[in-house]
Protein backbone atom coordinates (compact mmCIF):
# COMPACT_ATOMS: atom_id res chain seq x y z
CA UNK A 1 0.00 0.00 0.00
CA UNK A 2 1.22 3.58 -0.76
CA UNK A 3 2.22 5.50 1.70
CA UNK A 4 1.56 9.63 1.89
CA UNK A 5 3.31 11.25 -1.05
CA UNK A 6 4.11 14.58 -1.48
CA UNK A 7 5.17 16.93 -3.89
CA UNK A 8 7.75 18.39 -5.17
CA UNK A 9 10.39 17.21 -2.65
CA UNK A 10 12.64 20.15 -3.01
CA UNK A 11 12.07 23.79 -4.63
CA UNK A 12 13.83 27.24 -4.54
CA UNK A 13 11.41 30.35 -4.62
CA UNK A 14 12.96 33.79 -4.47
CA UNK A 15 11.05 36.41 -1.91
CA UNK A 16 7.48 37.02 -3.03
CA UNK A 17 6.64 34.53 -5.27
CA UNK A 18 4.03 32.05 -4.67
CA UNK A 19 3.84 28.33 -4.50
CA UNK A 20 2.14 25.35 -4.52
CA UNK A 21 2.70 21.92 -2.22
CA UNK A 22 0.69 18.88 -2.74
CA UNK A 23 -0.22 15.72 -0.81
CA UNK A 24 -1.60 12.75 -1.49
CA UNK A 25 -2.87 10.60 1.86
CA UNK A 26 -2.99 6.99 2.00
CA UNK A 27 -5.98 5.60 0.60
CA UNK A 28 -8.94 5.62 2.35
CA UNK A 29 -8.17 8.52 4.35
CA UNK A 30 -9.52 11.35 4.63
CA UNK A 31 -7.58 13.72 7.03
CA UNK A 32 -4.95 15.27 5.49
CA UNK A 33 -2.57 17.43 8.13
CA UNK A 34 -0.13 20.06 7.20
CA UNK A 35 2.91 21.50 9.66
CA UNK A 36 5.76 23.02 8.96
CA UNK A 37 9.30 22.76 10.68
CA UNK A 38 11.81 25.31 10.33
CA UNK A 39 15.36 24.27 10.43
CA UNK A 40 16.60 22.23 13.58
CA UNK A 41 13.25 23.20 14.97
CA UNK A 42 10.30 21.35 16.00
CA UNK A 43 6.35 21.00 14.26
CA UNK A 44 4.29 23.71 14.22
CA UNK A 45 0.86 23.13 13.00
CA UNK A 46 -0.52 24.56 9.66
CA UNK A 47 -3.80 22.81 8.93
CA UNK A 48 -6.19 20.44 9.15
CA UNK A 49 -8.57 19.09 6.50
CA UNK A 50 -11.42 16.05 7.16
CA UNK A 51 -13.71 15.72 4.08
CA UNK A 52 -13.10 18.36 2.41
CA UNK A 53 -13.27 21.05 4.84
CA UNK A 54 -11.14 22.73 7.31
CA UNK A 55 -11.25 21.69 10.48
CA UNK A 56 -8.63 23.50 12.26
CA UNK A 57 -5.66 25.52 11.36
CA UNK A 58 -2.83 27.38 13.42
CA UNK A 59 -1.60 30.19 13.78
CA UNK A 60 -0.14 31.13 10.51
CA UNK A 61 -1.08 34.36 8.34
CA UNK A 62 -3.82 33.96 6.11
CA UNK A 63 -1.04 34.09 3.01
CA UNK A 64 -1.27 30.29 4.22
CA UNK A 65 -3.99 28.71 2.61
CA UNK A 66 -4.79 25.31 1.28
CA UNK A 67 -7.74 22.90 0.06
CA UNK A 68 -8.65 19.42 0.36
CA UNK A 69 -10.13 17.92 -3.28
CA UNK A 70 -12.82 15.13 -3.37
CA UNK A 71 -10.23 12.61 -3.71
CA UNK A 72 -9.07 13.56 -0.27
CA UNK A 73 -5.67 15.08 -1.77
CA UNK A 74 -4.37 18.42 -0.63
CA UNK A 75 -2.85 21.77 -1.58
CA UNK A 76 -0.98 24.02 0.52
CA UNK A 77 -0.49 27.31 -0.74
CA UNK A 78 1.68 30.32 0.50
CA UNK A 79 1.83 33.80 -0.97
CA UNK A 80 4.12 36.26 -1.30
CA UNK A 81 6.84 34.27 0.52
CA UNK A 82 8.98 35.31 3.18
CA UNK A 83 12.52 34.34 4.20
CA UNK A 84 11.39 33.07 7.28
CA UNK A 85 9.19 30.29 5.35
CA UNK A 86 11.99 28.36 4.40
CA UNK A 87 11.40 25.09 6.36
CA UNK A 88 10.74 21.48 5.61
CA UNK A 89 6.39 21.31 5.21
CA UNK A 90 5.13 18.13 6.15
CA UNK A 91 1.59 16.80 5.31
CA UNK A 92 0.16 13.69 7.49
CA UNK A 93 -2.97 11.69 6.70
CA UNK A 94 -5.22 9.75 8.96
CA UNK A 95 -8.56 7.59 8.50
CA UNK A 96 -10.35 10.63 9.79
CA UNK A 97 -12.82 11.58 13.04
CA UNK A 98 -12.72 7.79 14.09
CA UNK A 99 -9.24 7.54 14.04
CA UNK A 100 -6.80 5.98 16.91
CA UNK A 101 -4.91 9.27 16.65
CA UNK A 102 -2.35 8.01 14.49
CA UNK A 103 -0.74 9.79 11.83
CA UNK A 104 1.33 8.59 8.96
CA UNK A 105 3.34 10.99 7.48
CA UNK A 106 5.13 11.60 3.93
CA UNK A 107 9.08 12.65 3.51
CA UNK A 108 8.34 16.26 3.47
CA UNK A 109 8.35 18.95 0.55
CA UNK A 110 11.72 21.20 1.45
CA UNK A 111 11.14 24.63 0.67
CA UNK A 112 13.87 27.00 0.42
CA UNK A 113 13.42 31.18 0.02
CA UNK A 114 15.61 33.36 -1.02
CA UNK B 1 -5.57 20.60 21.40
CA UNK B 2 -2.84 19.32 23.25
CA UNK B 3 0.76 19.93 22.91
CA UNK B 4 3.32 18.08 25.08
CA UNK B 5 6.62 19.22 26.42
CA UNK B 6 9.66 16.85 25.58
CA UNK B 7 12.37 16.83 28.35
CA UNK B 8 15.43 16.71 27.57
CA UNK B 9 16.06 18.40 24.62
CA UNK B 10 19.30 16.62 23.85
CA UNK B 11 20.40 13.65 24.96
CA UNK B 12 24.00 12.18 24.08
CA UNK B 13 24.38 7.97 24.88
CA UNK B 14 27.15 5.83 23.79
CA UNK B 15 26.07 2.44 22.15
CA UNK B 16 24.39 -0.04 24.54
CA UNK B 17 22.89 2.36 26.73
CA UNK B 18 19.45 2.81 27.80
CA UNK B 19 17.86 6.09 26.84
CA UNK B 20 15.15 7.79 28.26
CA UNK B 21 12.54 11.17 27.00
CA UNK B 22 10.11 12.30 29.15
CA UNK B 23 6.84 14.46 28.29
CA UNK B 24 4.69 16.56 30.03
CA UNK B 25 0.97 17.79 28.79
CA UNK B 26 -1.29 20.09 30.95
CA UNK B 27 -4.83 18.54 30.33
CA UNK B 28 -6.85 14.76 30.36
CA UNK B 29 -6.33 13.21 27.02
CA UNK B 30 -7.53 9.94 25.93
CA UNK B 31 -4.02 8.33 24.47
CA UNK B 32 -0.34 9.93 24.26
CA UNK B 33 1.63 8.86 21.14
CA UNK B 34 5.82 9.03 20.29
CA UNK B 35 6.95 9.59 17.07
CA UNK B 36 10.77 9.25 15.59
CA UNK B 37 12.20 11.73 13.04
CA UNK B 38 15.08 10.85 11.69
CA UNK B 39 16.97 14.19 9.87
CA UNK B 40 15.37 16.28 7.20
CA UNK B 41 12.68 12.63 6.75
CA UNK B 42 8.83 12.67 8.03
CA UNK B 43 7.85 11.49 11.53
CA UNK B 44 7.22 7.52 11.93
CA UNK B 45 4.61 6.37 14.64
CA UNK B 46 6.36 4.56 17.26
CA UNK B 47 4.02 3.65 19.95
CA UNK B 48 0.39 4.56 20.96
CA UNK B 49 -0.92 4.51 24.75
CA UNK B 50 -4.18 4.81 26.01
CA UNK B 51 -5.23 6.84 28.63
CA UNK B 52 -6.18 3.44 30.77
CA UNK B 53 -2.75 1.77 30.04
CA UNK B 54 0.48 2.21 32.41
CA UNK B 55 2.87 0.59 30.47
CA UNK B 56 3.35 -0.17 26.82
CA UNK B 57 6.19 -2.68 25.47
CA UNK B 58 7.27 -2.55 21.38
CA UNK B 59 10.41 -4.43 21.02
CA UNK B 60 13.09 -2.30 22.68
CA UNK B 61 10.45 0.77 23.29
CA UNK B 62 9.22 1.14 26.85
CA UNK B 63 6.21 3.98 27.24
CA UNK B 64 4.89 4.22 30.84
CA UNK B 65 2.34 6.85 31.09
CA UNK B 66 1.22 8.42 34.62
CA UNK B 67 -2.21 10.01 33.86
CA UNK B 68 -2.35 11.44 37.70
CA UNK B 69 0.97 13.41 36.92
CA UNK B 70 0.40 13.82 32.97
CA UNK B 71 3.84 12.79 32.34
CA UNK B 72 4.91 9.85 30.12
CA UNK B 73 8.42 8.49 29.78
CA UNK B 74 9.33 6.45 26.13
CA UNK B 75 12.74 3.81 27.41
CA UNK B 76 14.72 2.58 24.55
CA UNK B 77 16.95 -0.41 25.73
CA UNK B 78 20.39 -1.49 24.42
CA UNK B 79 20.51 1.62 22.23
CA UNK B 80 21.73 1.90 19.25
CA UNK B 81 23.48 4.16 16.62
CA UNK B 82 20.23 3.36 14.23
CA UNK B 83 18.45 5.05 17.06
CA UNK B 84 19.62 8.79 16.45
CA UNK B 85 17.05 10.72 15.56
CA UNK B 86 14.52 13.60 16.94
CA UNK B 87 11.78 12.05 19.20
CA UNK B 88 8.47 13.55 19.80
CA UNK B 89 5.29 12.77 22.18
CA UNK B 90 1.55 13.57 21.02
CA UNK B 91 -0.59 13.51 23.03
CA UNK B 92 -4.40 13.37 22.16
CA UNK B 93 -7.86 14.77 23.79
CA UNK B 94 -11.43 13.81 23.44
CA UNK B 95 -13.29 15.69 21.00
CA UNK B 96 -10.93 16.08 18.12
CA UNK B 97 -7.82 15.47 16.32
CA UNK B 98 -5.65 18.19 15.48
CA UNK B 99 -2.58 16.94 17.26
CA UNK B 100 0.51 19.46 18.23
CA UNK B 101 4.16 18.38 18.60
CA UNK B 102 6.27 20.12 21.16
CA UNK B 103 10.25 20.63 20.26
CA UNK B 104 10.61 17.11 20.61
CA UNK B 105 14.18 15.67 22.23
CA UNK B 106 17.19 14.93 20.10
CA UNK B 107 19.17 11.70 20.89
CA UNK B 108 22.54 10.89 19.59
CA UNK B 109 23.50 7.29 19.97
CA UNK B 110 27.25 7.30 19.63
CA UNK B 111 28.78 4.19 18.55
Amino acid sequence: EAGVTQSPTHLIKTRGQQVTLRCSPISGHTSVYWYQQALGLGLQFLLWYDEGEERNRGNFPPRFSGRQFPNYSSELNVNALELEDSALYLCASSPGLKNTGELFFGEGSRLTVL
Amino acid sequence: SQQGEEDPQALSIQEGENATMNCSYKTSINNLQWYRQNSGRGLVHLILIRSNEREKHSGRLRVTLDTSKKSSSLLITASRAADTASYFCAPQGAGGFKTIFGAGTRLFVKA
